[in-house]
């Protein structure tokens, strides 16, 4: 079991530019999770996937944002024209749907800046 | 709607004293609970958790919580801190599979 994983660990960017992250869950999770943080707060449920279908997305992901899980194994976050209100912490999550398997494990997180 | 409040954004305490870091959430659903540490620029990871049965819950590094239903509260205690436990502490509901987290509250060790 090597945990969730997140590239890349920084991001520093130009406002108006496109950025893409990549989450790998654990490999037996089906169900993959995206949240935001920003400083001082604690991180905002963006988005989820049931393996390749994306089941919720939350009113913060504007259109700009997409996710993607296109095999049902690692995702994607992509942001389009980043604003600097974009700057956080994105954190991914999996966990094994099914009873007794509510605990969602977290990857270390891309830190996004833009500039 | 759900809501998770921690009622400190940060509290002091001495090394080797005992430290409780209030919580309490609203729900009309019945919620699971947890409590992760995030230390500097680092992920979330899972302290403890409550899904049913005993409402004392014992985690890791010592810690461990309470739930009590009648006061919708999930205070998260340890008897003797160290150096090491500096860090932010946030409490969480598990609803609709989502988790929604409290706003943190970051633990000050002091000498």
């Amino acid at each position: 079991d090597t945990g969730v994983s997140q590239n890349p660990r920084h991001k520093i960017t130009k406002r108006g530019q496109n950025v893409t992250f990549r989450c790998d869950p654990i490999s037996e999770h089906n169900r993959l999770y995206w949240y935001r943080q920003t400083l001082g707060q604690g991180p905002e449920f963006l988005t989820y996937f049931q393996n390749e279908a994306q089941l919720e997305k939350s009113r913060l992901l504007s259109d700009r944002f997409s996710a993607e899980r296109p095999k049902g194994s690692f995702s994607t976050l992509e942001i389009q024209r980043t604003e600097q209100g974009d700057s956080a912490m994105y954190l991914c999550a999996s966990r094994q749907s099914g009873g007794g398997r509510e605990t969602q494990y977290f990857g270390p997180g891309t830190r996004l800046l833009v500039l | 709607a759900q809501s998770v409040t921690q009622l400190d954004s940060q509290v002091p305490v001495f090394e080797e004293a005992p430290v409780e870091l209030r919580c309490n959430y609203s729900s009309s659903v019945s919620v699971y609970l947890f409590w992760y540490v995030q230390y500097p620029n680092q992920g979330l990871q899972l302290l403890l958790k409550y899904l049913s049965g005993s409402t004392l819950v014992k985690g890791i590094n010592g810690f461990e919580a309470e739930f009590n239903k009648s006061q919708t509260s999930f205070h998260l205690r340890k008897p003797s801190v160290h150096i090491s436990d500096t860090a932010e502490y946030f409490c969480a509901v598990s609803v609709d599979d989502k988790i929604i987290f409290g706003k943190g509250t970051r633990l000050h060790i002091l000498p």
